[in-house]
């Protein structure tokens, strides 16, 4: 069992829809990662969070150090943000980051 | 285009054949990284540079050689590959090893061995 877990592994949406992706780890960590990447490989650093609520555009990152648990939320969702989204948690006995195996997301018009 | 380069983008070889992934950052970050992404997998990390020195290697085949000459430079050196080592290659740097600020990934090197 991989210390990231990612939910769901595959979504659809609807164009303008919220959409949540959710990450539960289980290792102590000092930051967290919400990470995409667009067909053809290349990621984007999204949000590096060790606590509460980040805010960029209609991207929201959450995270409940107590709960273990991270949410990225997409407000007004566009086929644009069709990509897959990579939780990584920094921790655990080696403070390595480790990653989860993504959410591939697709917003279709 | 995010600061690290990745080069070449797309690479096939065969499994005899020789030949080098090439990375480059001008972000004048001093960890760099190789990651493998395989299809269903969780990034693998497998070579960490600081300052031009090896500071990891997690258990990655000797087929697989890595090289850093100089702080904005990393090489990963191939030979005698196995089909099951096609994956994407992401290449990534940050400021300091094991600190997150300015984490950057490049675009990858998509590599299929035939």
């Amino acid at each position: 069992k991989n210390e990231v877990e990612q939910s769901p592994q595959n979504l659809t949406a609807q164009e303008g829809e919220f959409i949540t992706i959710n990450c539960s780890y289980s290792v102590g960590i000092s930051a967290l990662h919400w990470l995409q990447q667009h067909p053809g490989g290349g990621i984007v650093s999204l949000f590096m969070l060790s606590s509460g609520k980040k805010k960029h555009g209609r991207l929201i990152a959450t995270i409940n150090i107590q709960e273990k648990h991270s949410s990225l939320h997409i407000t007004a969702s566009h086929p644009r943000d069709s990509a897959v989204y990579i939780c990584a948690a920094r921790g655990g006995a080696t403070n390595k980051l480790i990653f989860g195996t993504g959410t591939l997301l697709a917003v279709q018009p | 285009e995010t600061g690290v380069t990745q080069t070449p983008r797309h690479l096939v070889m065969g499994m005899t054949n020789k030949k080098s992934l090439k990375c480059e950052q001008h972000l004048g970050h001093n960890a760099m990284y190789w990651y493998k992404q395989s299809a269903k997998k969780p990034l693998e990390l497998m070579f960490v540079y600081s300052l031009e020195e090896r500071v990891e290697n997690n258990s990655v085949p000797s087929r697989f050689s890595p090289e850093c000459p100089n702080s904005s430079h990393l090489f990963l050196h191939l030979h005698t590959l196995q089909p099951e080592d096609s994956a994407l290659y992401l290449c990534a740097s940050s400021q300091v090893p094991g600190q997150d600020y300015g984490y950057t990934f490049g675009s990858g090197t998509r590599l299929t061995v035939v």
